[in-house]
């Protein structure tokens, strides 16, 4: 398969602990973006990198959650001390801008984060 | 930054109809738009696209206008079938910079 990636499918926590979620973009995509969705919306932005940059940050983004994308390929994105407001899916998606279709946004099938 | 607002939130149509979804946004530098399609417990999909640059896009039963001078653009899905059933979004973008989408329509195709 070589489409976005994301482990876990679905993650049960209690409010309080930390978590943190993987994601595998299309191998020659040099743009990995997060993006939240609740029940009822679209996909919110929440940050994006070009290889291992983190460029944009949405204020959505709270101090309790950070990304990474070391060596410009998997990324993980951490959230600490999880509240029930963090419930959600959340969804990793990439694109390349060097090739003709530098637009296409293409998405994983998401974690189900429930905080109970 | 970007707004995109998308109506109706639910439509509900018979097998055999055409169903057509609407968005506007904010953003007069916005030059991609695309739509996606969202099934249950799965991730957004992309169905159609369209830049700027064109008015009309059509991929066999699914087409995509644009009206730059209005902001808005719209997905018309004709000949529907109870498998185009699923939750629709419409996303707008300045080119590959960061994609912010609508709310989503709820599209049920009654049998």
């Amino acid at each position: 398969d070589t489409g976005v990636s994301q482990n876990p499918r679905h993650k049960i926590t209690k409010r309080g602990q930390n978590v943190t979620f993987r994601c595998d973009p299309i191998s020659e995509h040099n743009r990995l973006y997060w993006y939240r969705q609740t029940l009822g919306q679209g996909p919110e932005f929440l940050t994006y990198f070009q290889n291992e940059a983190q460029l944009e940050k949405s204020r959505l983004l709270s101090d309790r959650f950070s990304a990474e994308r070391p060596k410009g390929s998997f990324s993980t994105l951490e959230i600490q001390r999880t509240e029930q407001g963090d419930s959600a899916m959340y969804l990793c998606a990439s694109r390349n801008p060097a090739d003709g279709t530098n637009e296409k946004l293409f998405f994983g099938s998401g974690t189900q984060l429930s905080v109970l | 930054g970007e707004n995109v607002e998308q109506h109706p939130s639910t439509l509900s149509v018979q097998e055999g109809d055409s169903a057509v979804i609407k968005c506007t946004y904010s953003d007069s530098a916005s030059n991609y738009f695309p739509w996606y399609k969202q099934e249950l417990g799965k991730g957004p999909q992309l169905i159609i696209d369209i830049r700027s640059n064109v008015g009309e896009k059509k991929d066999q039963r699914i087409a995509v206008t644009l009206n730059k001078t209005a902001k808005h653009f719209s997905l018309h899905i004709t000949e529907t079938q109870p498998e185009d059933s699923a939750v629709y979004f419409c996303a707008a973008s300045k080119g590959p910079l960061v994609m912010r989408f609508g709310a989503g329509t709820r599209l049920t195709v009654k049998p």
